[in-house]
C-alpha cells in the first residue's frame, strides 16, 4: 500500500514548455486534489476530483488543467508553463466528501526558468 | 468565502514545555471540520488532528490537543511536552463539508523547539 504517489519529485522547466505530473493513489478514494505551495504560504487549491471522470476549479486553476479518466490517477497539466508556476505541488486524495483527513503525497517541485 | 487565519508566523518553545499555535476561521457553512497538519523540512504534509464542527469534547491525539471554541471560530492547536522534533511548519485547516471536500490553509506558523 504505498498511499498517494507524485510523479515526478522533480522538474526544471523553460517558460513555454509543457508538462504533467501524476499523482496515483491506491486506497479508492473518490476524492482527489491537486494543491500548489509558494513559500511561505499555506497550500491553495488548483483542481480537484469528486470521482472518476469529474473535475472542478479551485483557488487558483488558472494556467491549469486536469483530467480524471481513471479513478485512481489524478493527472494536472501546464500547457505553456510560466516563472509564476514554480512552486512546489501537492496532490491529495480522501475517501469521502466529509472527511477526517486528506492523504497527501510527497509533492513536486517544479521551477520554471 | 471561507478563511483560515494564523497570527504567528513564528514561535518559539523550550523542550519539554507546552506551546499554543493560534488559528482562528471564518466561514458562513454549519457543517465543517478543521485540521491542522505538519510540515517538517523535509516538505511532507502529515496529519495531525481533527475537528469536526458537531464534536462537543476538544480532539486530542497524543501530546496534541485541539482547544475548539466555535462560538468565537477559534481551534488552537496545543502541543505538550514540546520536543526538538516538533520543529516544523504547522499549518491550520479548514473544510467545508459542503464544498468537495477541499480544504483551505491558513499561512502557517513556524515553531522552533529550543533544547
Amino acid at each position: 500500500n504505498a498511499g498517494v504517489t507524485q510523479t515526478p519529485k522533480f522538474r526544471v522547466l523553460k517558460t513555454g514548455q509543457s508538462m504533467t505530473l501524476l499523482c496515483a493513489q491506491d486506497m479508492n478514494h473518490e476524492y482527489m486534489y491537486w494543491y500548489r505551495q509558494d513559500p511561505g504560504m499555506g497550500l491553495r487549491l488548483i483542481h480537484y476530483s469528486v470521482g472518476e471522470g469529474t473535475t472542478a476549479k479551485g483557488e487558483v486553476p488558472d494556467g491549469y488543467n486536469v483530467s480524471r479518466l481513471k479513478k485512481q490517477n489524478f493527472l494536472l497539466g501546464l500547457e505553456s508553463a510560466a516563472p509564476s508556476q514554480t512552486s512546489v505541488y501537492f496532490c491529495a486524495s480522501s475517501p469521502s466528501r466529509t472527511l477526517e483527513t486528506q492523504y497527501f503525497g510527497p509533492g513536486t517541485r517544479l521551477l520554471v526558468l | 468565502a471561507q478563511k483560515i487565519t494564523q497570527t504567528q508566523p513564528g514561535m518559539f518553545v523550550q523542550e519539554k514545555e507546552a506551546v499554543t499555535l493560534d488559528c482562528t476561521y471564518d466561514t458562513s457553512d454549519q457543517s465543517y471540520g478543521l485540521f491542522w497538519y505538519k510540515q517538517p523540512s523535509s516538505g511532507e504534509m502529515i496529519f495531525l488532528i481533527y475537528q469536526g464542527s458537531y464534536d462537543e469534547q476538544n480532539a486530542t491525539e497524543g501530546r496534541y490537543s485541539l482547544n475548539f471554541q466555535k462560538a468565537r471560530k477559534s481551534a488552537n492547536l496545543v502541543i505538550s511536552a514540546s520536543q526538538l522534533g516538533d520543529s516544523a511548519m504547522y499549518f491550520c485547516a479548514i473544510h467545508p463539508y459542503n464544498q468537495g471536500g477541499k480544504l483551505i490553509f491558513g499561512q502557517g506558523t513556524e515553531l522552533s523547539v529550543k533544547p
